[in-house]
């Protein structure tokens, strides 16, 4: 059963760092290509980034590019999000999600992490 | 990328069939047949309903499906049950390889 669990949520202040990642299990890891898309409070969905199975190419949203960096560790088959200089509207749940083996749809999602920026 | 339009909310009565327009671009929705809907209850992750706009996973009932014309994009439910009753997102690949999700939709059973 492929399973995603996220951590490193909470509640930070604008302008600091956090490391976001999200453990993987019940698949093979480098096979599969991976993205995080967060949801601000209730607001609907906003796809951020996404890796490729060798973690060698990335992709970024527009809205974030340039703050934010994905990685991934094949040897612990952990995905991460860095995200520098957090500002309010960085407020949402991330979820990491796997793309099916097409690139072009994600079949199967964590519970999500909730980030909150305030001061 | 501006996201995908969809009607903020739609209504049907038990049993009756309701459909979910998700409207871009030819850049998104008109330029490619990657077209994806996901299901998303309260507090709860995304579910994968239809792919490819017209395919369903394994499991998904017969009554959710997809179609697709010009850059509208459409999810159909039809014999409603009050398990319907939720959140709805199309989303598609876009030609800056990126992707979009509409805006959501919410779905109530009278």
């Amino acid at each position: 059963e492929v399973q995603l669990v996220e951590s490193g949520g909470g509640l930070v202040q604008p302008g600091v760092s956090l490391r976001l990642s999200c453990a993987a299990s019940g698949f093979s890891f480098s096979s599969y290509a991976m993205s995080w898309v967060r949801q601000a409070p209730g607001k609907g969905l906003e796809w951020v980034s996404d890796i490729s199975g060798s973690g060698g190419t990335t992709n970024y949203a527009d809205s974030v590019k340039g703050r934010f960096t994905m990685s991934r560790d094949h040897s612990k088959n952990t995905l991460y999000l860095l995200i520098n200089s957090l500002r309010a509207d960085d407020t949402a749940v991330y979820y990491c999600a796997r793309y099916s083996g097409s690139w072009y749809h994600f079949d199967s999602w964590g519970q999500g992490t909730l980030v909150t920026v305030s001061s | 990328q501006s996201a995908l339009t969809q009607p903020a909310s739609v209504s049907g009565s038990p049993g009756q069939s309701i459909t979910i327009s998700c409207t871009g671009s030819s850049s998104d929705v008109g330029g490619y047949n990657y077209v994806s809907w996901y299901q998303q209850h309260p507090g709860k992750a995304p579910k994968l309903i239809i792919y490819d706009v017209s395919n369903r996973p394994s499991g998904v009932s017969n009554r959710f499906s997809g179609s697709k014309s010009g850059n509208t994009a459409s999810l159909t439910i039809s014999g409603l049950q009050a398990e319907d009753e939720t959140d709805y997102y199309c989303s598609s690949y876009t030609s800056s390889n990126s992707r979009v999700f509409g805006g959501g939709t919410k779905l109530t059973v009278l």
